[in-house]
C-alpha cells in the first residue's frame, strides 16, 4: 500500500483478480478523499471519490473503503483487466478551500 | 467541449529564463488549480484559484506566480526558471469551489538546464 508523501510502491496483479490498493491519510479533519488513475503520459483522472460520513462507496466495478479509526483509505477493482494498468493515487481533502494531499502512488501492473 | 487545455505539452528553458505555462478550461468550473509532478512525491499544489480575481498559495509556491482574470484561463509563470523547477506540471480545474472531482489537463514536461 502507499502513504501521503511516500514511496511509489508496486502491486503486481493476474488478469481477472481483483486489486486492492492501500492509502494511510494524514489528517484527522480530512473530509473528502479520492482515488485517481494516471496512465503513462496523461493526467491523472477520476475514480471515485467518499465523503467522511461514508465508509463505504461503490462504482463501475470498482469499491472506495473508509477506515476513520485507523485513518486507511483503500481502492478495490473487480476483475482487474490489462486497462487497469497505471499509477493510482489517493487524495484527501485538507481544507475548505478544496486543497488536496496525494500520496505517492502505486503502480499497477496487470498481467495475463 | 475540451476540457482542461493545457500548452505547451514540452519546453527546454536554460537558468534564469522566465515563461508561461498556458491553462484554460471551457466547463465554466470556478475552481482551477496547478501541481507538479515528480518522481516518488505525487502531486503537490503550487497555486489555486477559486474564482476570477482570486489565486492563493499552495504547498509549493515558491518562484512561480498566477493570475485568474478571466474564469476560463489560469497561466502559470516561472520568473526566473531554475533547475529545481524541471518537473511535469497539471492544471486542474473543478466544479465545486471546493475542488471536488478535479479535471486534469494533460501536463506540460519542462526541463530546466
Amino acid at each position: 500500500g502507499e502513504s501521503v508523501g511516500l514511496h511509489l510502491p508496486t502491486l503486481s496483479v493476474q488478469e481477472g483478480d481483483n486489486s486492492i490498493i492501500n492509502c494511510a491519510y494524514s489528517n484527522s479533519a480530512s473530509d473528502y478523499f479520492i482515488w485517481y488513475k494516471q496512465e503513462s503520459g496523461k493526467g491523472p483522472q477520476f475514480i471515485i471519490d467518499i465523503r467522511s460520513n461514508m465508509d463505504k462507496r461503490q462504482g463501475q466495478r470498482v469499491t472506495v473503503l473508509l477506515n476513520k479509526t485507523v485513518k486507511h483509505l483503500s481502492l478495490q477493482i473487480a476483475a482487474t483487466q490489462p486497462g487497469d494498468s497505471a499509477v493510482y493515487f489517493c487524495a484527501e481533502r485538507t481544507d475548505s478551500w478544496g486543497k488536496l494531499q496525494f500520496g505517492a502512488g502505486t503502480q499497477v501492473v496487470v498481467t495475463p | 467541449n475540451a476540457g482542461v487545455t493545457q500548452t505547451p505539452k514540452f519546453q527546454v528553458l536554460k537558468t534564469g529564463q522566465s515563461m508561461t505555462l498556458q491553462c484554460a478550461q471551457d466547463m465554466n468550473h470556478e475552481y482551477m488549480s496547478w501541481y507538479r509532478q515528480d518522481p516518488g512525491m505525487g502531486l503537490r499544489l503550487i497555486h489555486y484559484s477559486v474564482g476570477a480575481g482570486i489565486t492563493d498559495q499552495g504547498e509549493v509556491p515558491n518562484g512561480y506566480n498566477v493570475s485568474r482574470s478571466t474564469t476560463e484561463d489560469f497561466p502559470l509563470r516561472l520568473l526566473s526558471a531554475a533547475p529545481s523547477q524541471t518537473s511535469v506540471y497539471f492544471c486542474a480545474s473543478s466544479r465545486d469551489q471546493a475542488g471536488e472531482k478535479l479535471f486534469f489537463g494533460s501536463g506540460t514536461q519542462l526541463s530546466v538546464l
